[in-house]
Formats: structure tokens, sequence, C-alpha cells
């Protein structure tokens, strides 16, 4: 079935600099979705993507639509303390049925002051 | 707007046991859905439910089970609960249109001893 790989697996970075994550499938996708999950808590959703080469903003964060509609990515800049957290990108499972989202197994961003 | 709610915030049985896991969606969402989320790892999808109906559901042993019930809450019930089953529980809801788009409660912690 189709599954979502998310890159990197964690990553720990200084307090003010850019994070890029992305995300890919091997089938395509119609509709991206990132969503921030923190520590005890529900994803929250962050962006949703419905267009191929559709650039997105919401605040610091910026996601991209890829143009092959198998890839989407994730970009923080500046980055806060309080962007910690598990970040994971999902989309309608269009093999079976567009309403049951698979997600991706998550990026892990760690903050360092 | 009051968001998704759960209830329990925690739960601790022992093996064996029945558990009964709460979600109130979103006013105006038709859409329950129920992933679980075991230490570590990603979102499983569960069971999805729509107008009273189950939709879809995820690769999971019959003891999982749940309902809809008129006013759109949802009830999310684990029989003969095993130590595996110990996870974060979490109901999301959407509304008719745009089903993709799914917005989280803070989920139920099933601890199972």
């Amino acid at each position: 079935g189709q599954q979502l790989n998310q890159s990197p697996q964690s990553m720990f970075i200084q307090e003010g600099e850019d994070v890029s994550m992305n995300c890919t499938s091997s089938s395509i996708f119609n509709t991206w979705l990132w969503y921030k999950q923190d520590p005890g808590e529900g994803p929250v959703l962050l962006i949703a993507l419905y267009k191929a080469g559709e650039l997105t903003s919401n605040g610091r964060l910026t996601a991209q639509f890829g143009i092959t509609r198998k890839d989407s990515f994730l970009n923080i800049s500046a980055s806060i303390p309080s962007d910690v957290g598990i970040y994971f990108c999902a989309g309608p499972n269009s093999e079976t049925s567009y309403d049951k989202v698979i997600f991706g197994p998550g990026t892990s961003l760690s903050v360092i002051p | 707007e009051a968001g998704v709610t759960q209830s329990p915030t925690h739960l601790i049985k022992t093996r064996g046991q029945q558990a009964t896991l709460r979600c109130s969606p979103i006013s105006g969402h038709t859409s329950v859905y129920w992933y679980q989320q075991a230490l570590g790892l990603g979102l499983q999808f569960l069971l999805w439910y729509d107008e009273g109906e189950e939709r879809n559901r995820g690769n999971f042993p019959p003891r999982f089970s749940g309902r809809q019930f008129p006013n759109y809450s949802s009830e999310l019930n684990v029989n003969a609960l095993e130590l595996e089953d110990s996870a974060l529980y979490l109901c999301a809801s959407s509304p008719d249109r745009g089903r993709e788009t799914q917005y989280f409660g803070p989920g139920t912690r099933l601890l199972v001893l």
C-alpha cells in the first residue's frame, strides 16, 4: 500500500537557524498535509496543500507541493524553542478511499537555545 | 469554536479488561477518525465513522470497535486488553466537505498493566 517517508528522522538545530524537512512517496498524492505534534498532545494542522507546485506560508512556516505530486517540503525560518515537536506529513490514501489519510513517521525537531 | 475533545485524558487498565474512550467532534463535523500512536511511533489509522456508520477500518483486530452517535460523538472500545495496546489514542474530526483535513483532539493515554 501507499507509504510516506520523511527525512530527516530527527534534527537538532540552534535557535535562529532555518529548518528544512521533506516527505516522499512512491505514489501520487493529490493533497499534502503538514501537522505538528507537541509532546503529549494531539497533532495540529499547520498547512494544507491541494495543487502541484503550490507554495503556502503560515507565519515562519512555508510548505510546497512537489511538481511530481510525490513529495512535499516544509521549511521553518528563524527557529525558536517552541518549534520543538514532531512534524508529520500526511495525505489521503488514493488507492482505497480519499477519506483514509496516511501519516509519515515524523521528523523530530529539537531547538537548542 | 471548541475543538475536538476526548475523555478521559488518562486511563489505566489491566490485561484482559475493556476500555472505553470517548470523542466529541468539532461542531458541524460529521466524520470522526480514531488513531493509535504507540510511544515513539507514528499514527496508525484505526477507524473512520461518518453519519453514524463505520466507513473504513485499519489493520487492527476485531476487539477494537466503536460507534458514532446521532450527535456525531464517538466511542472507541477495546476489549480483552493486551499490554501492547498501551498507547495514545487520538480522535480527529473533519467536515463533510474537505474530509482530508482532519482536526485532532488531545488524545487519551491508555496504559495496560
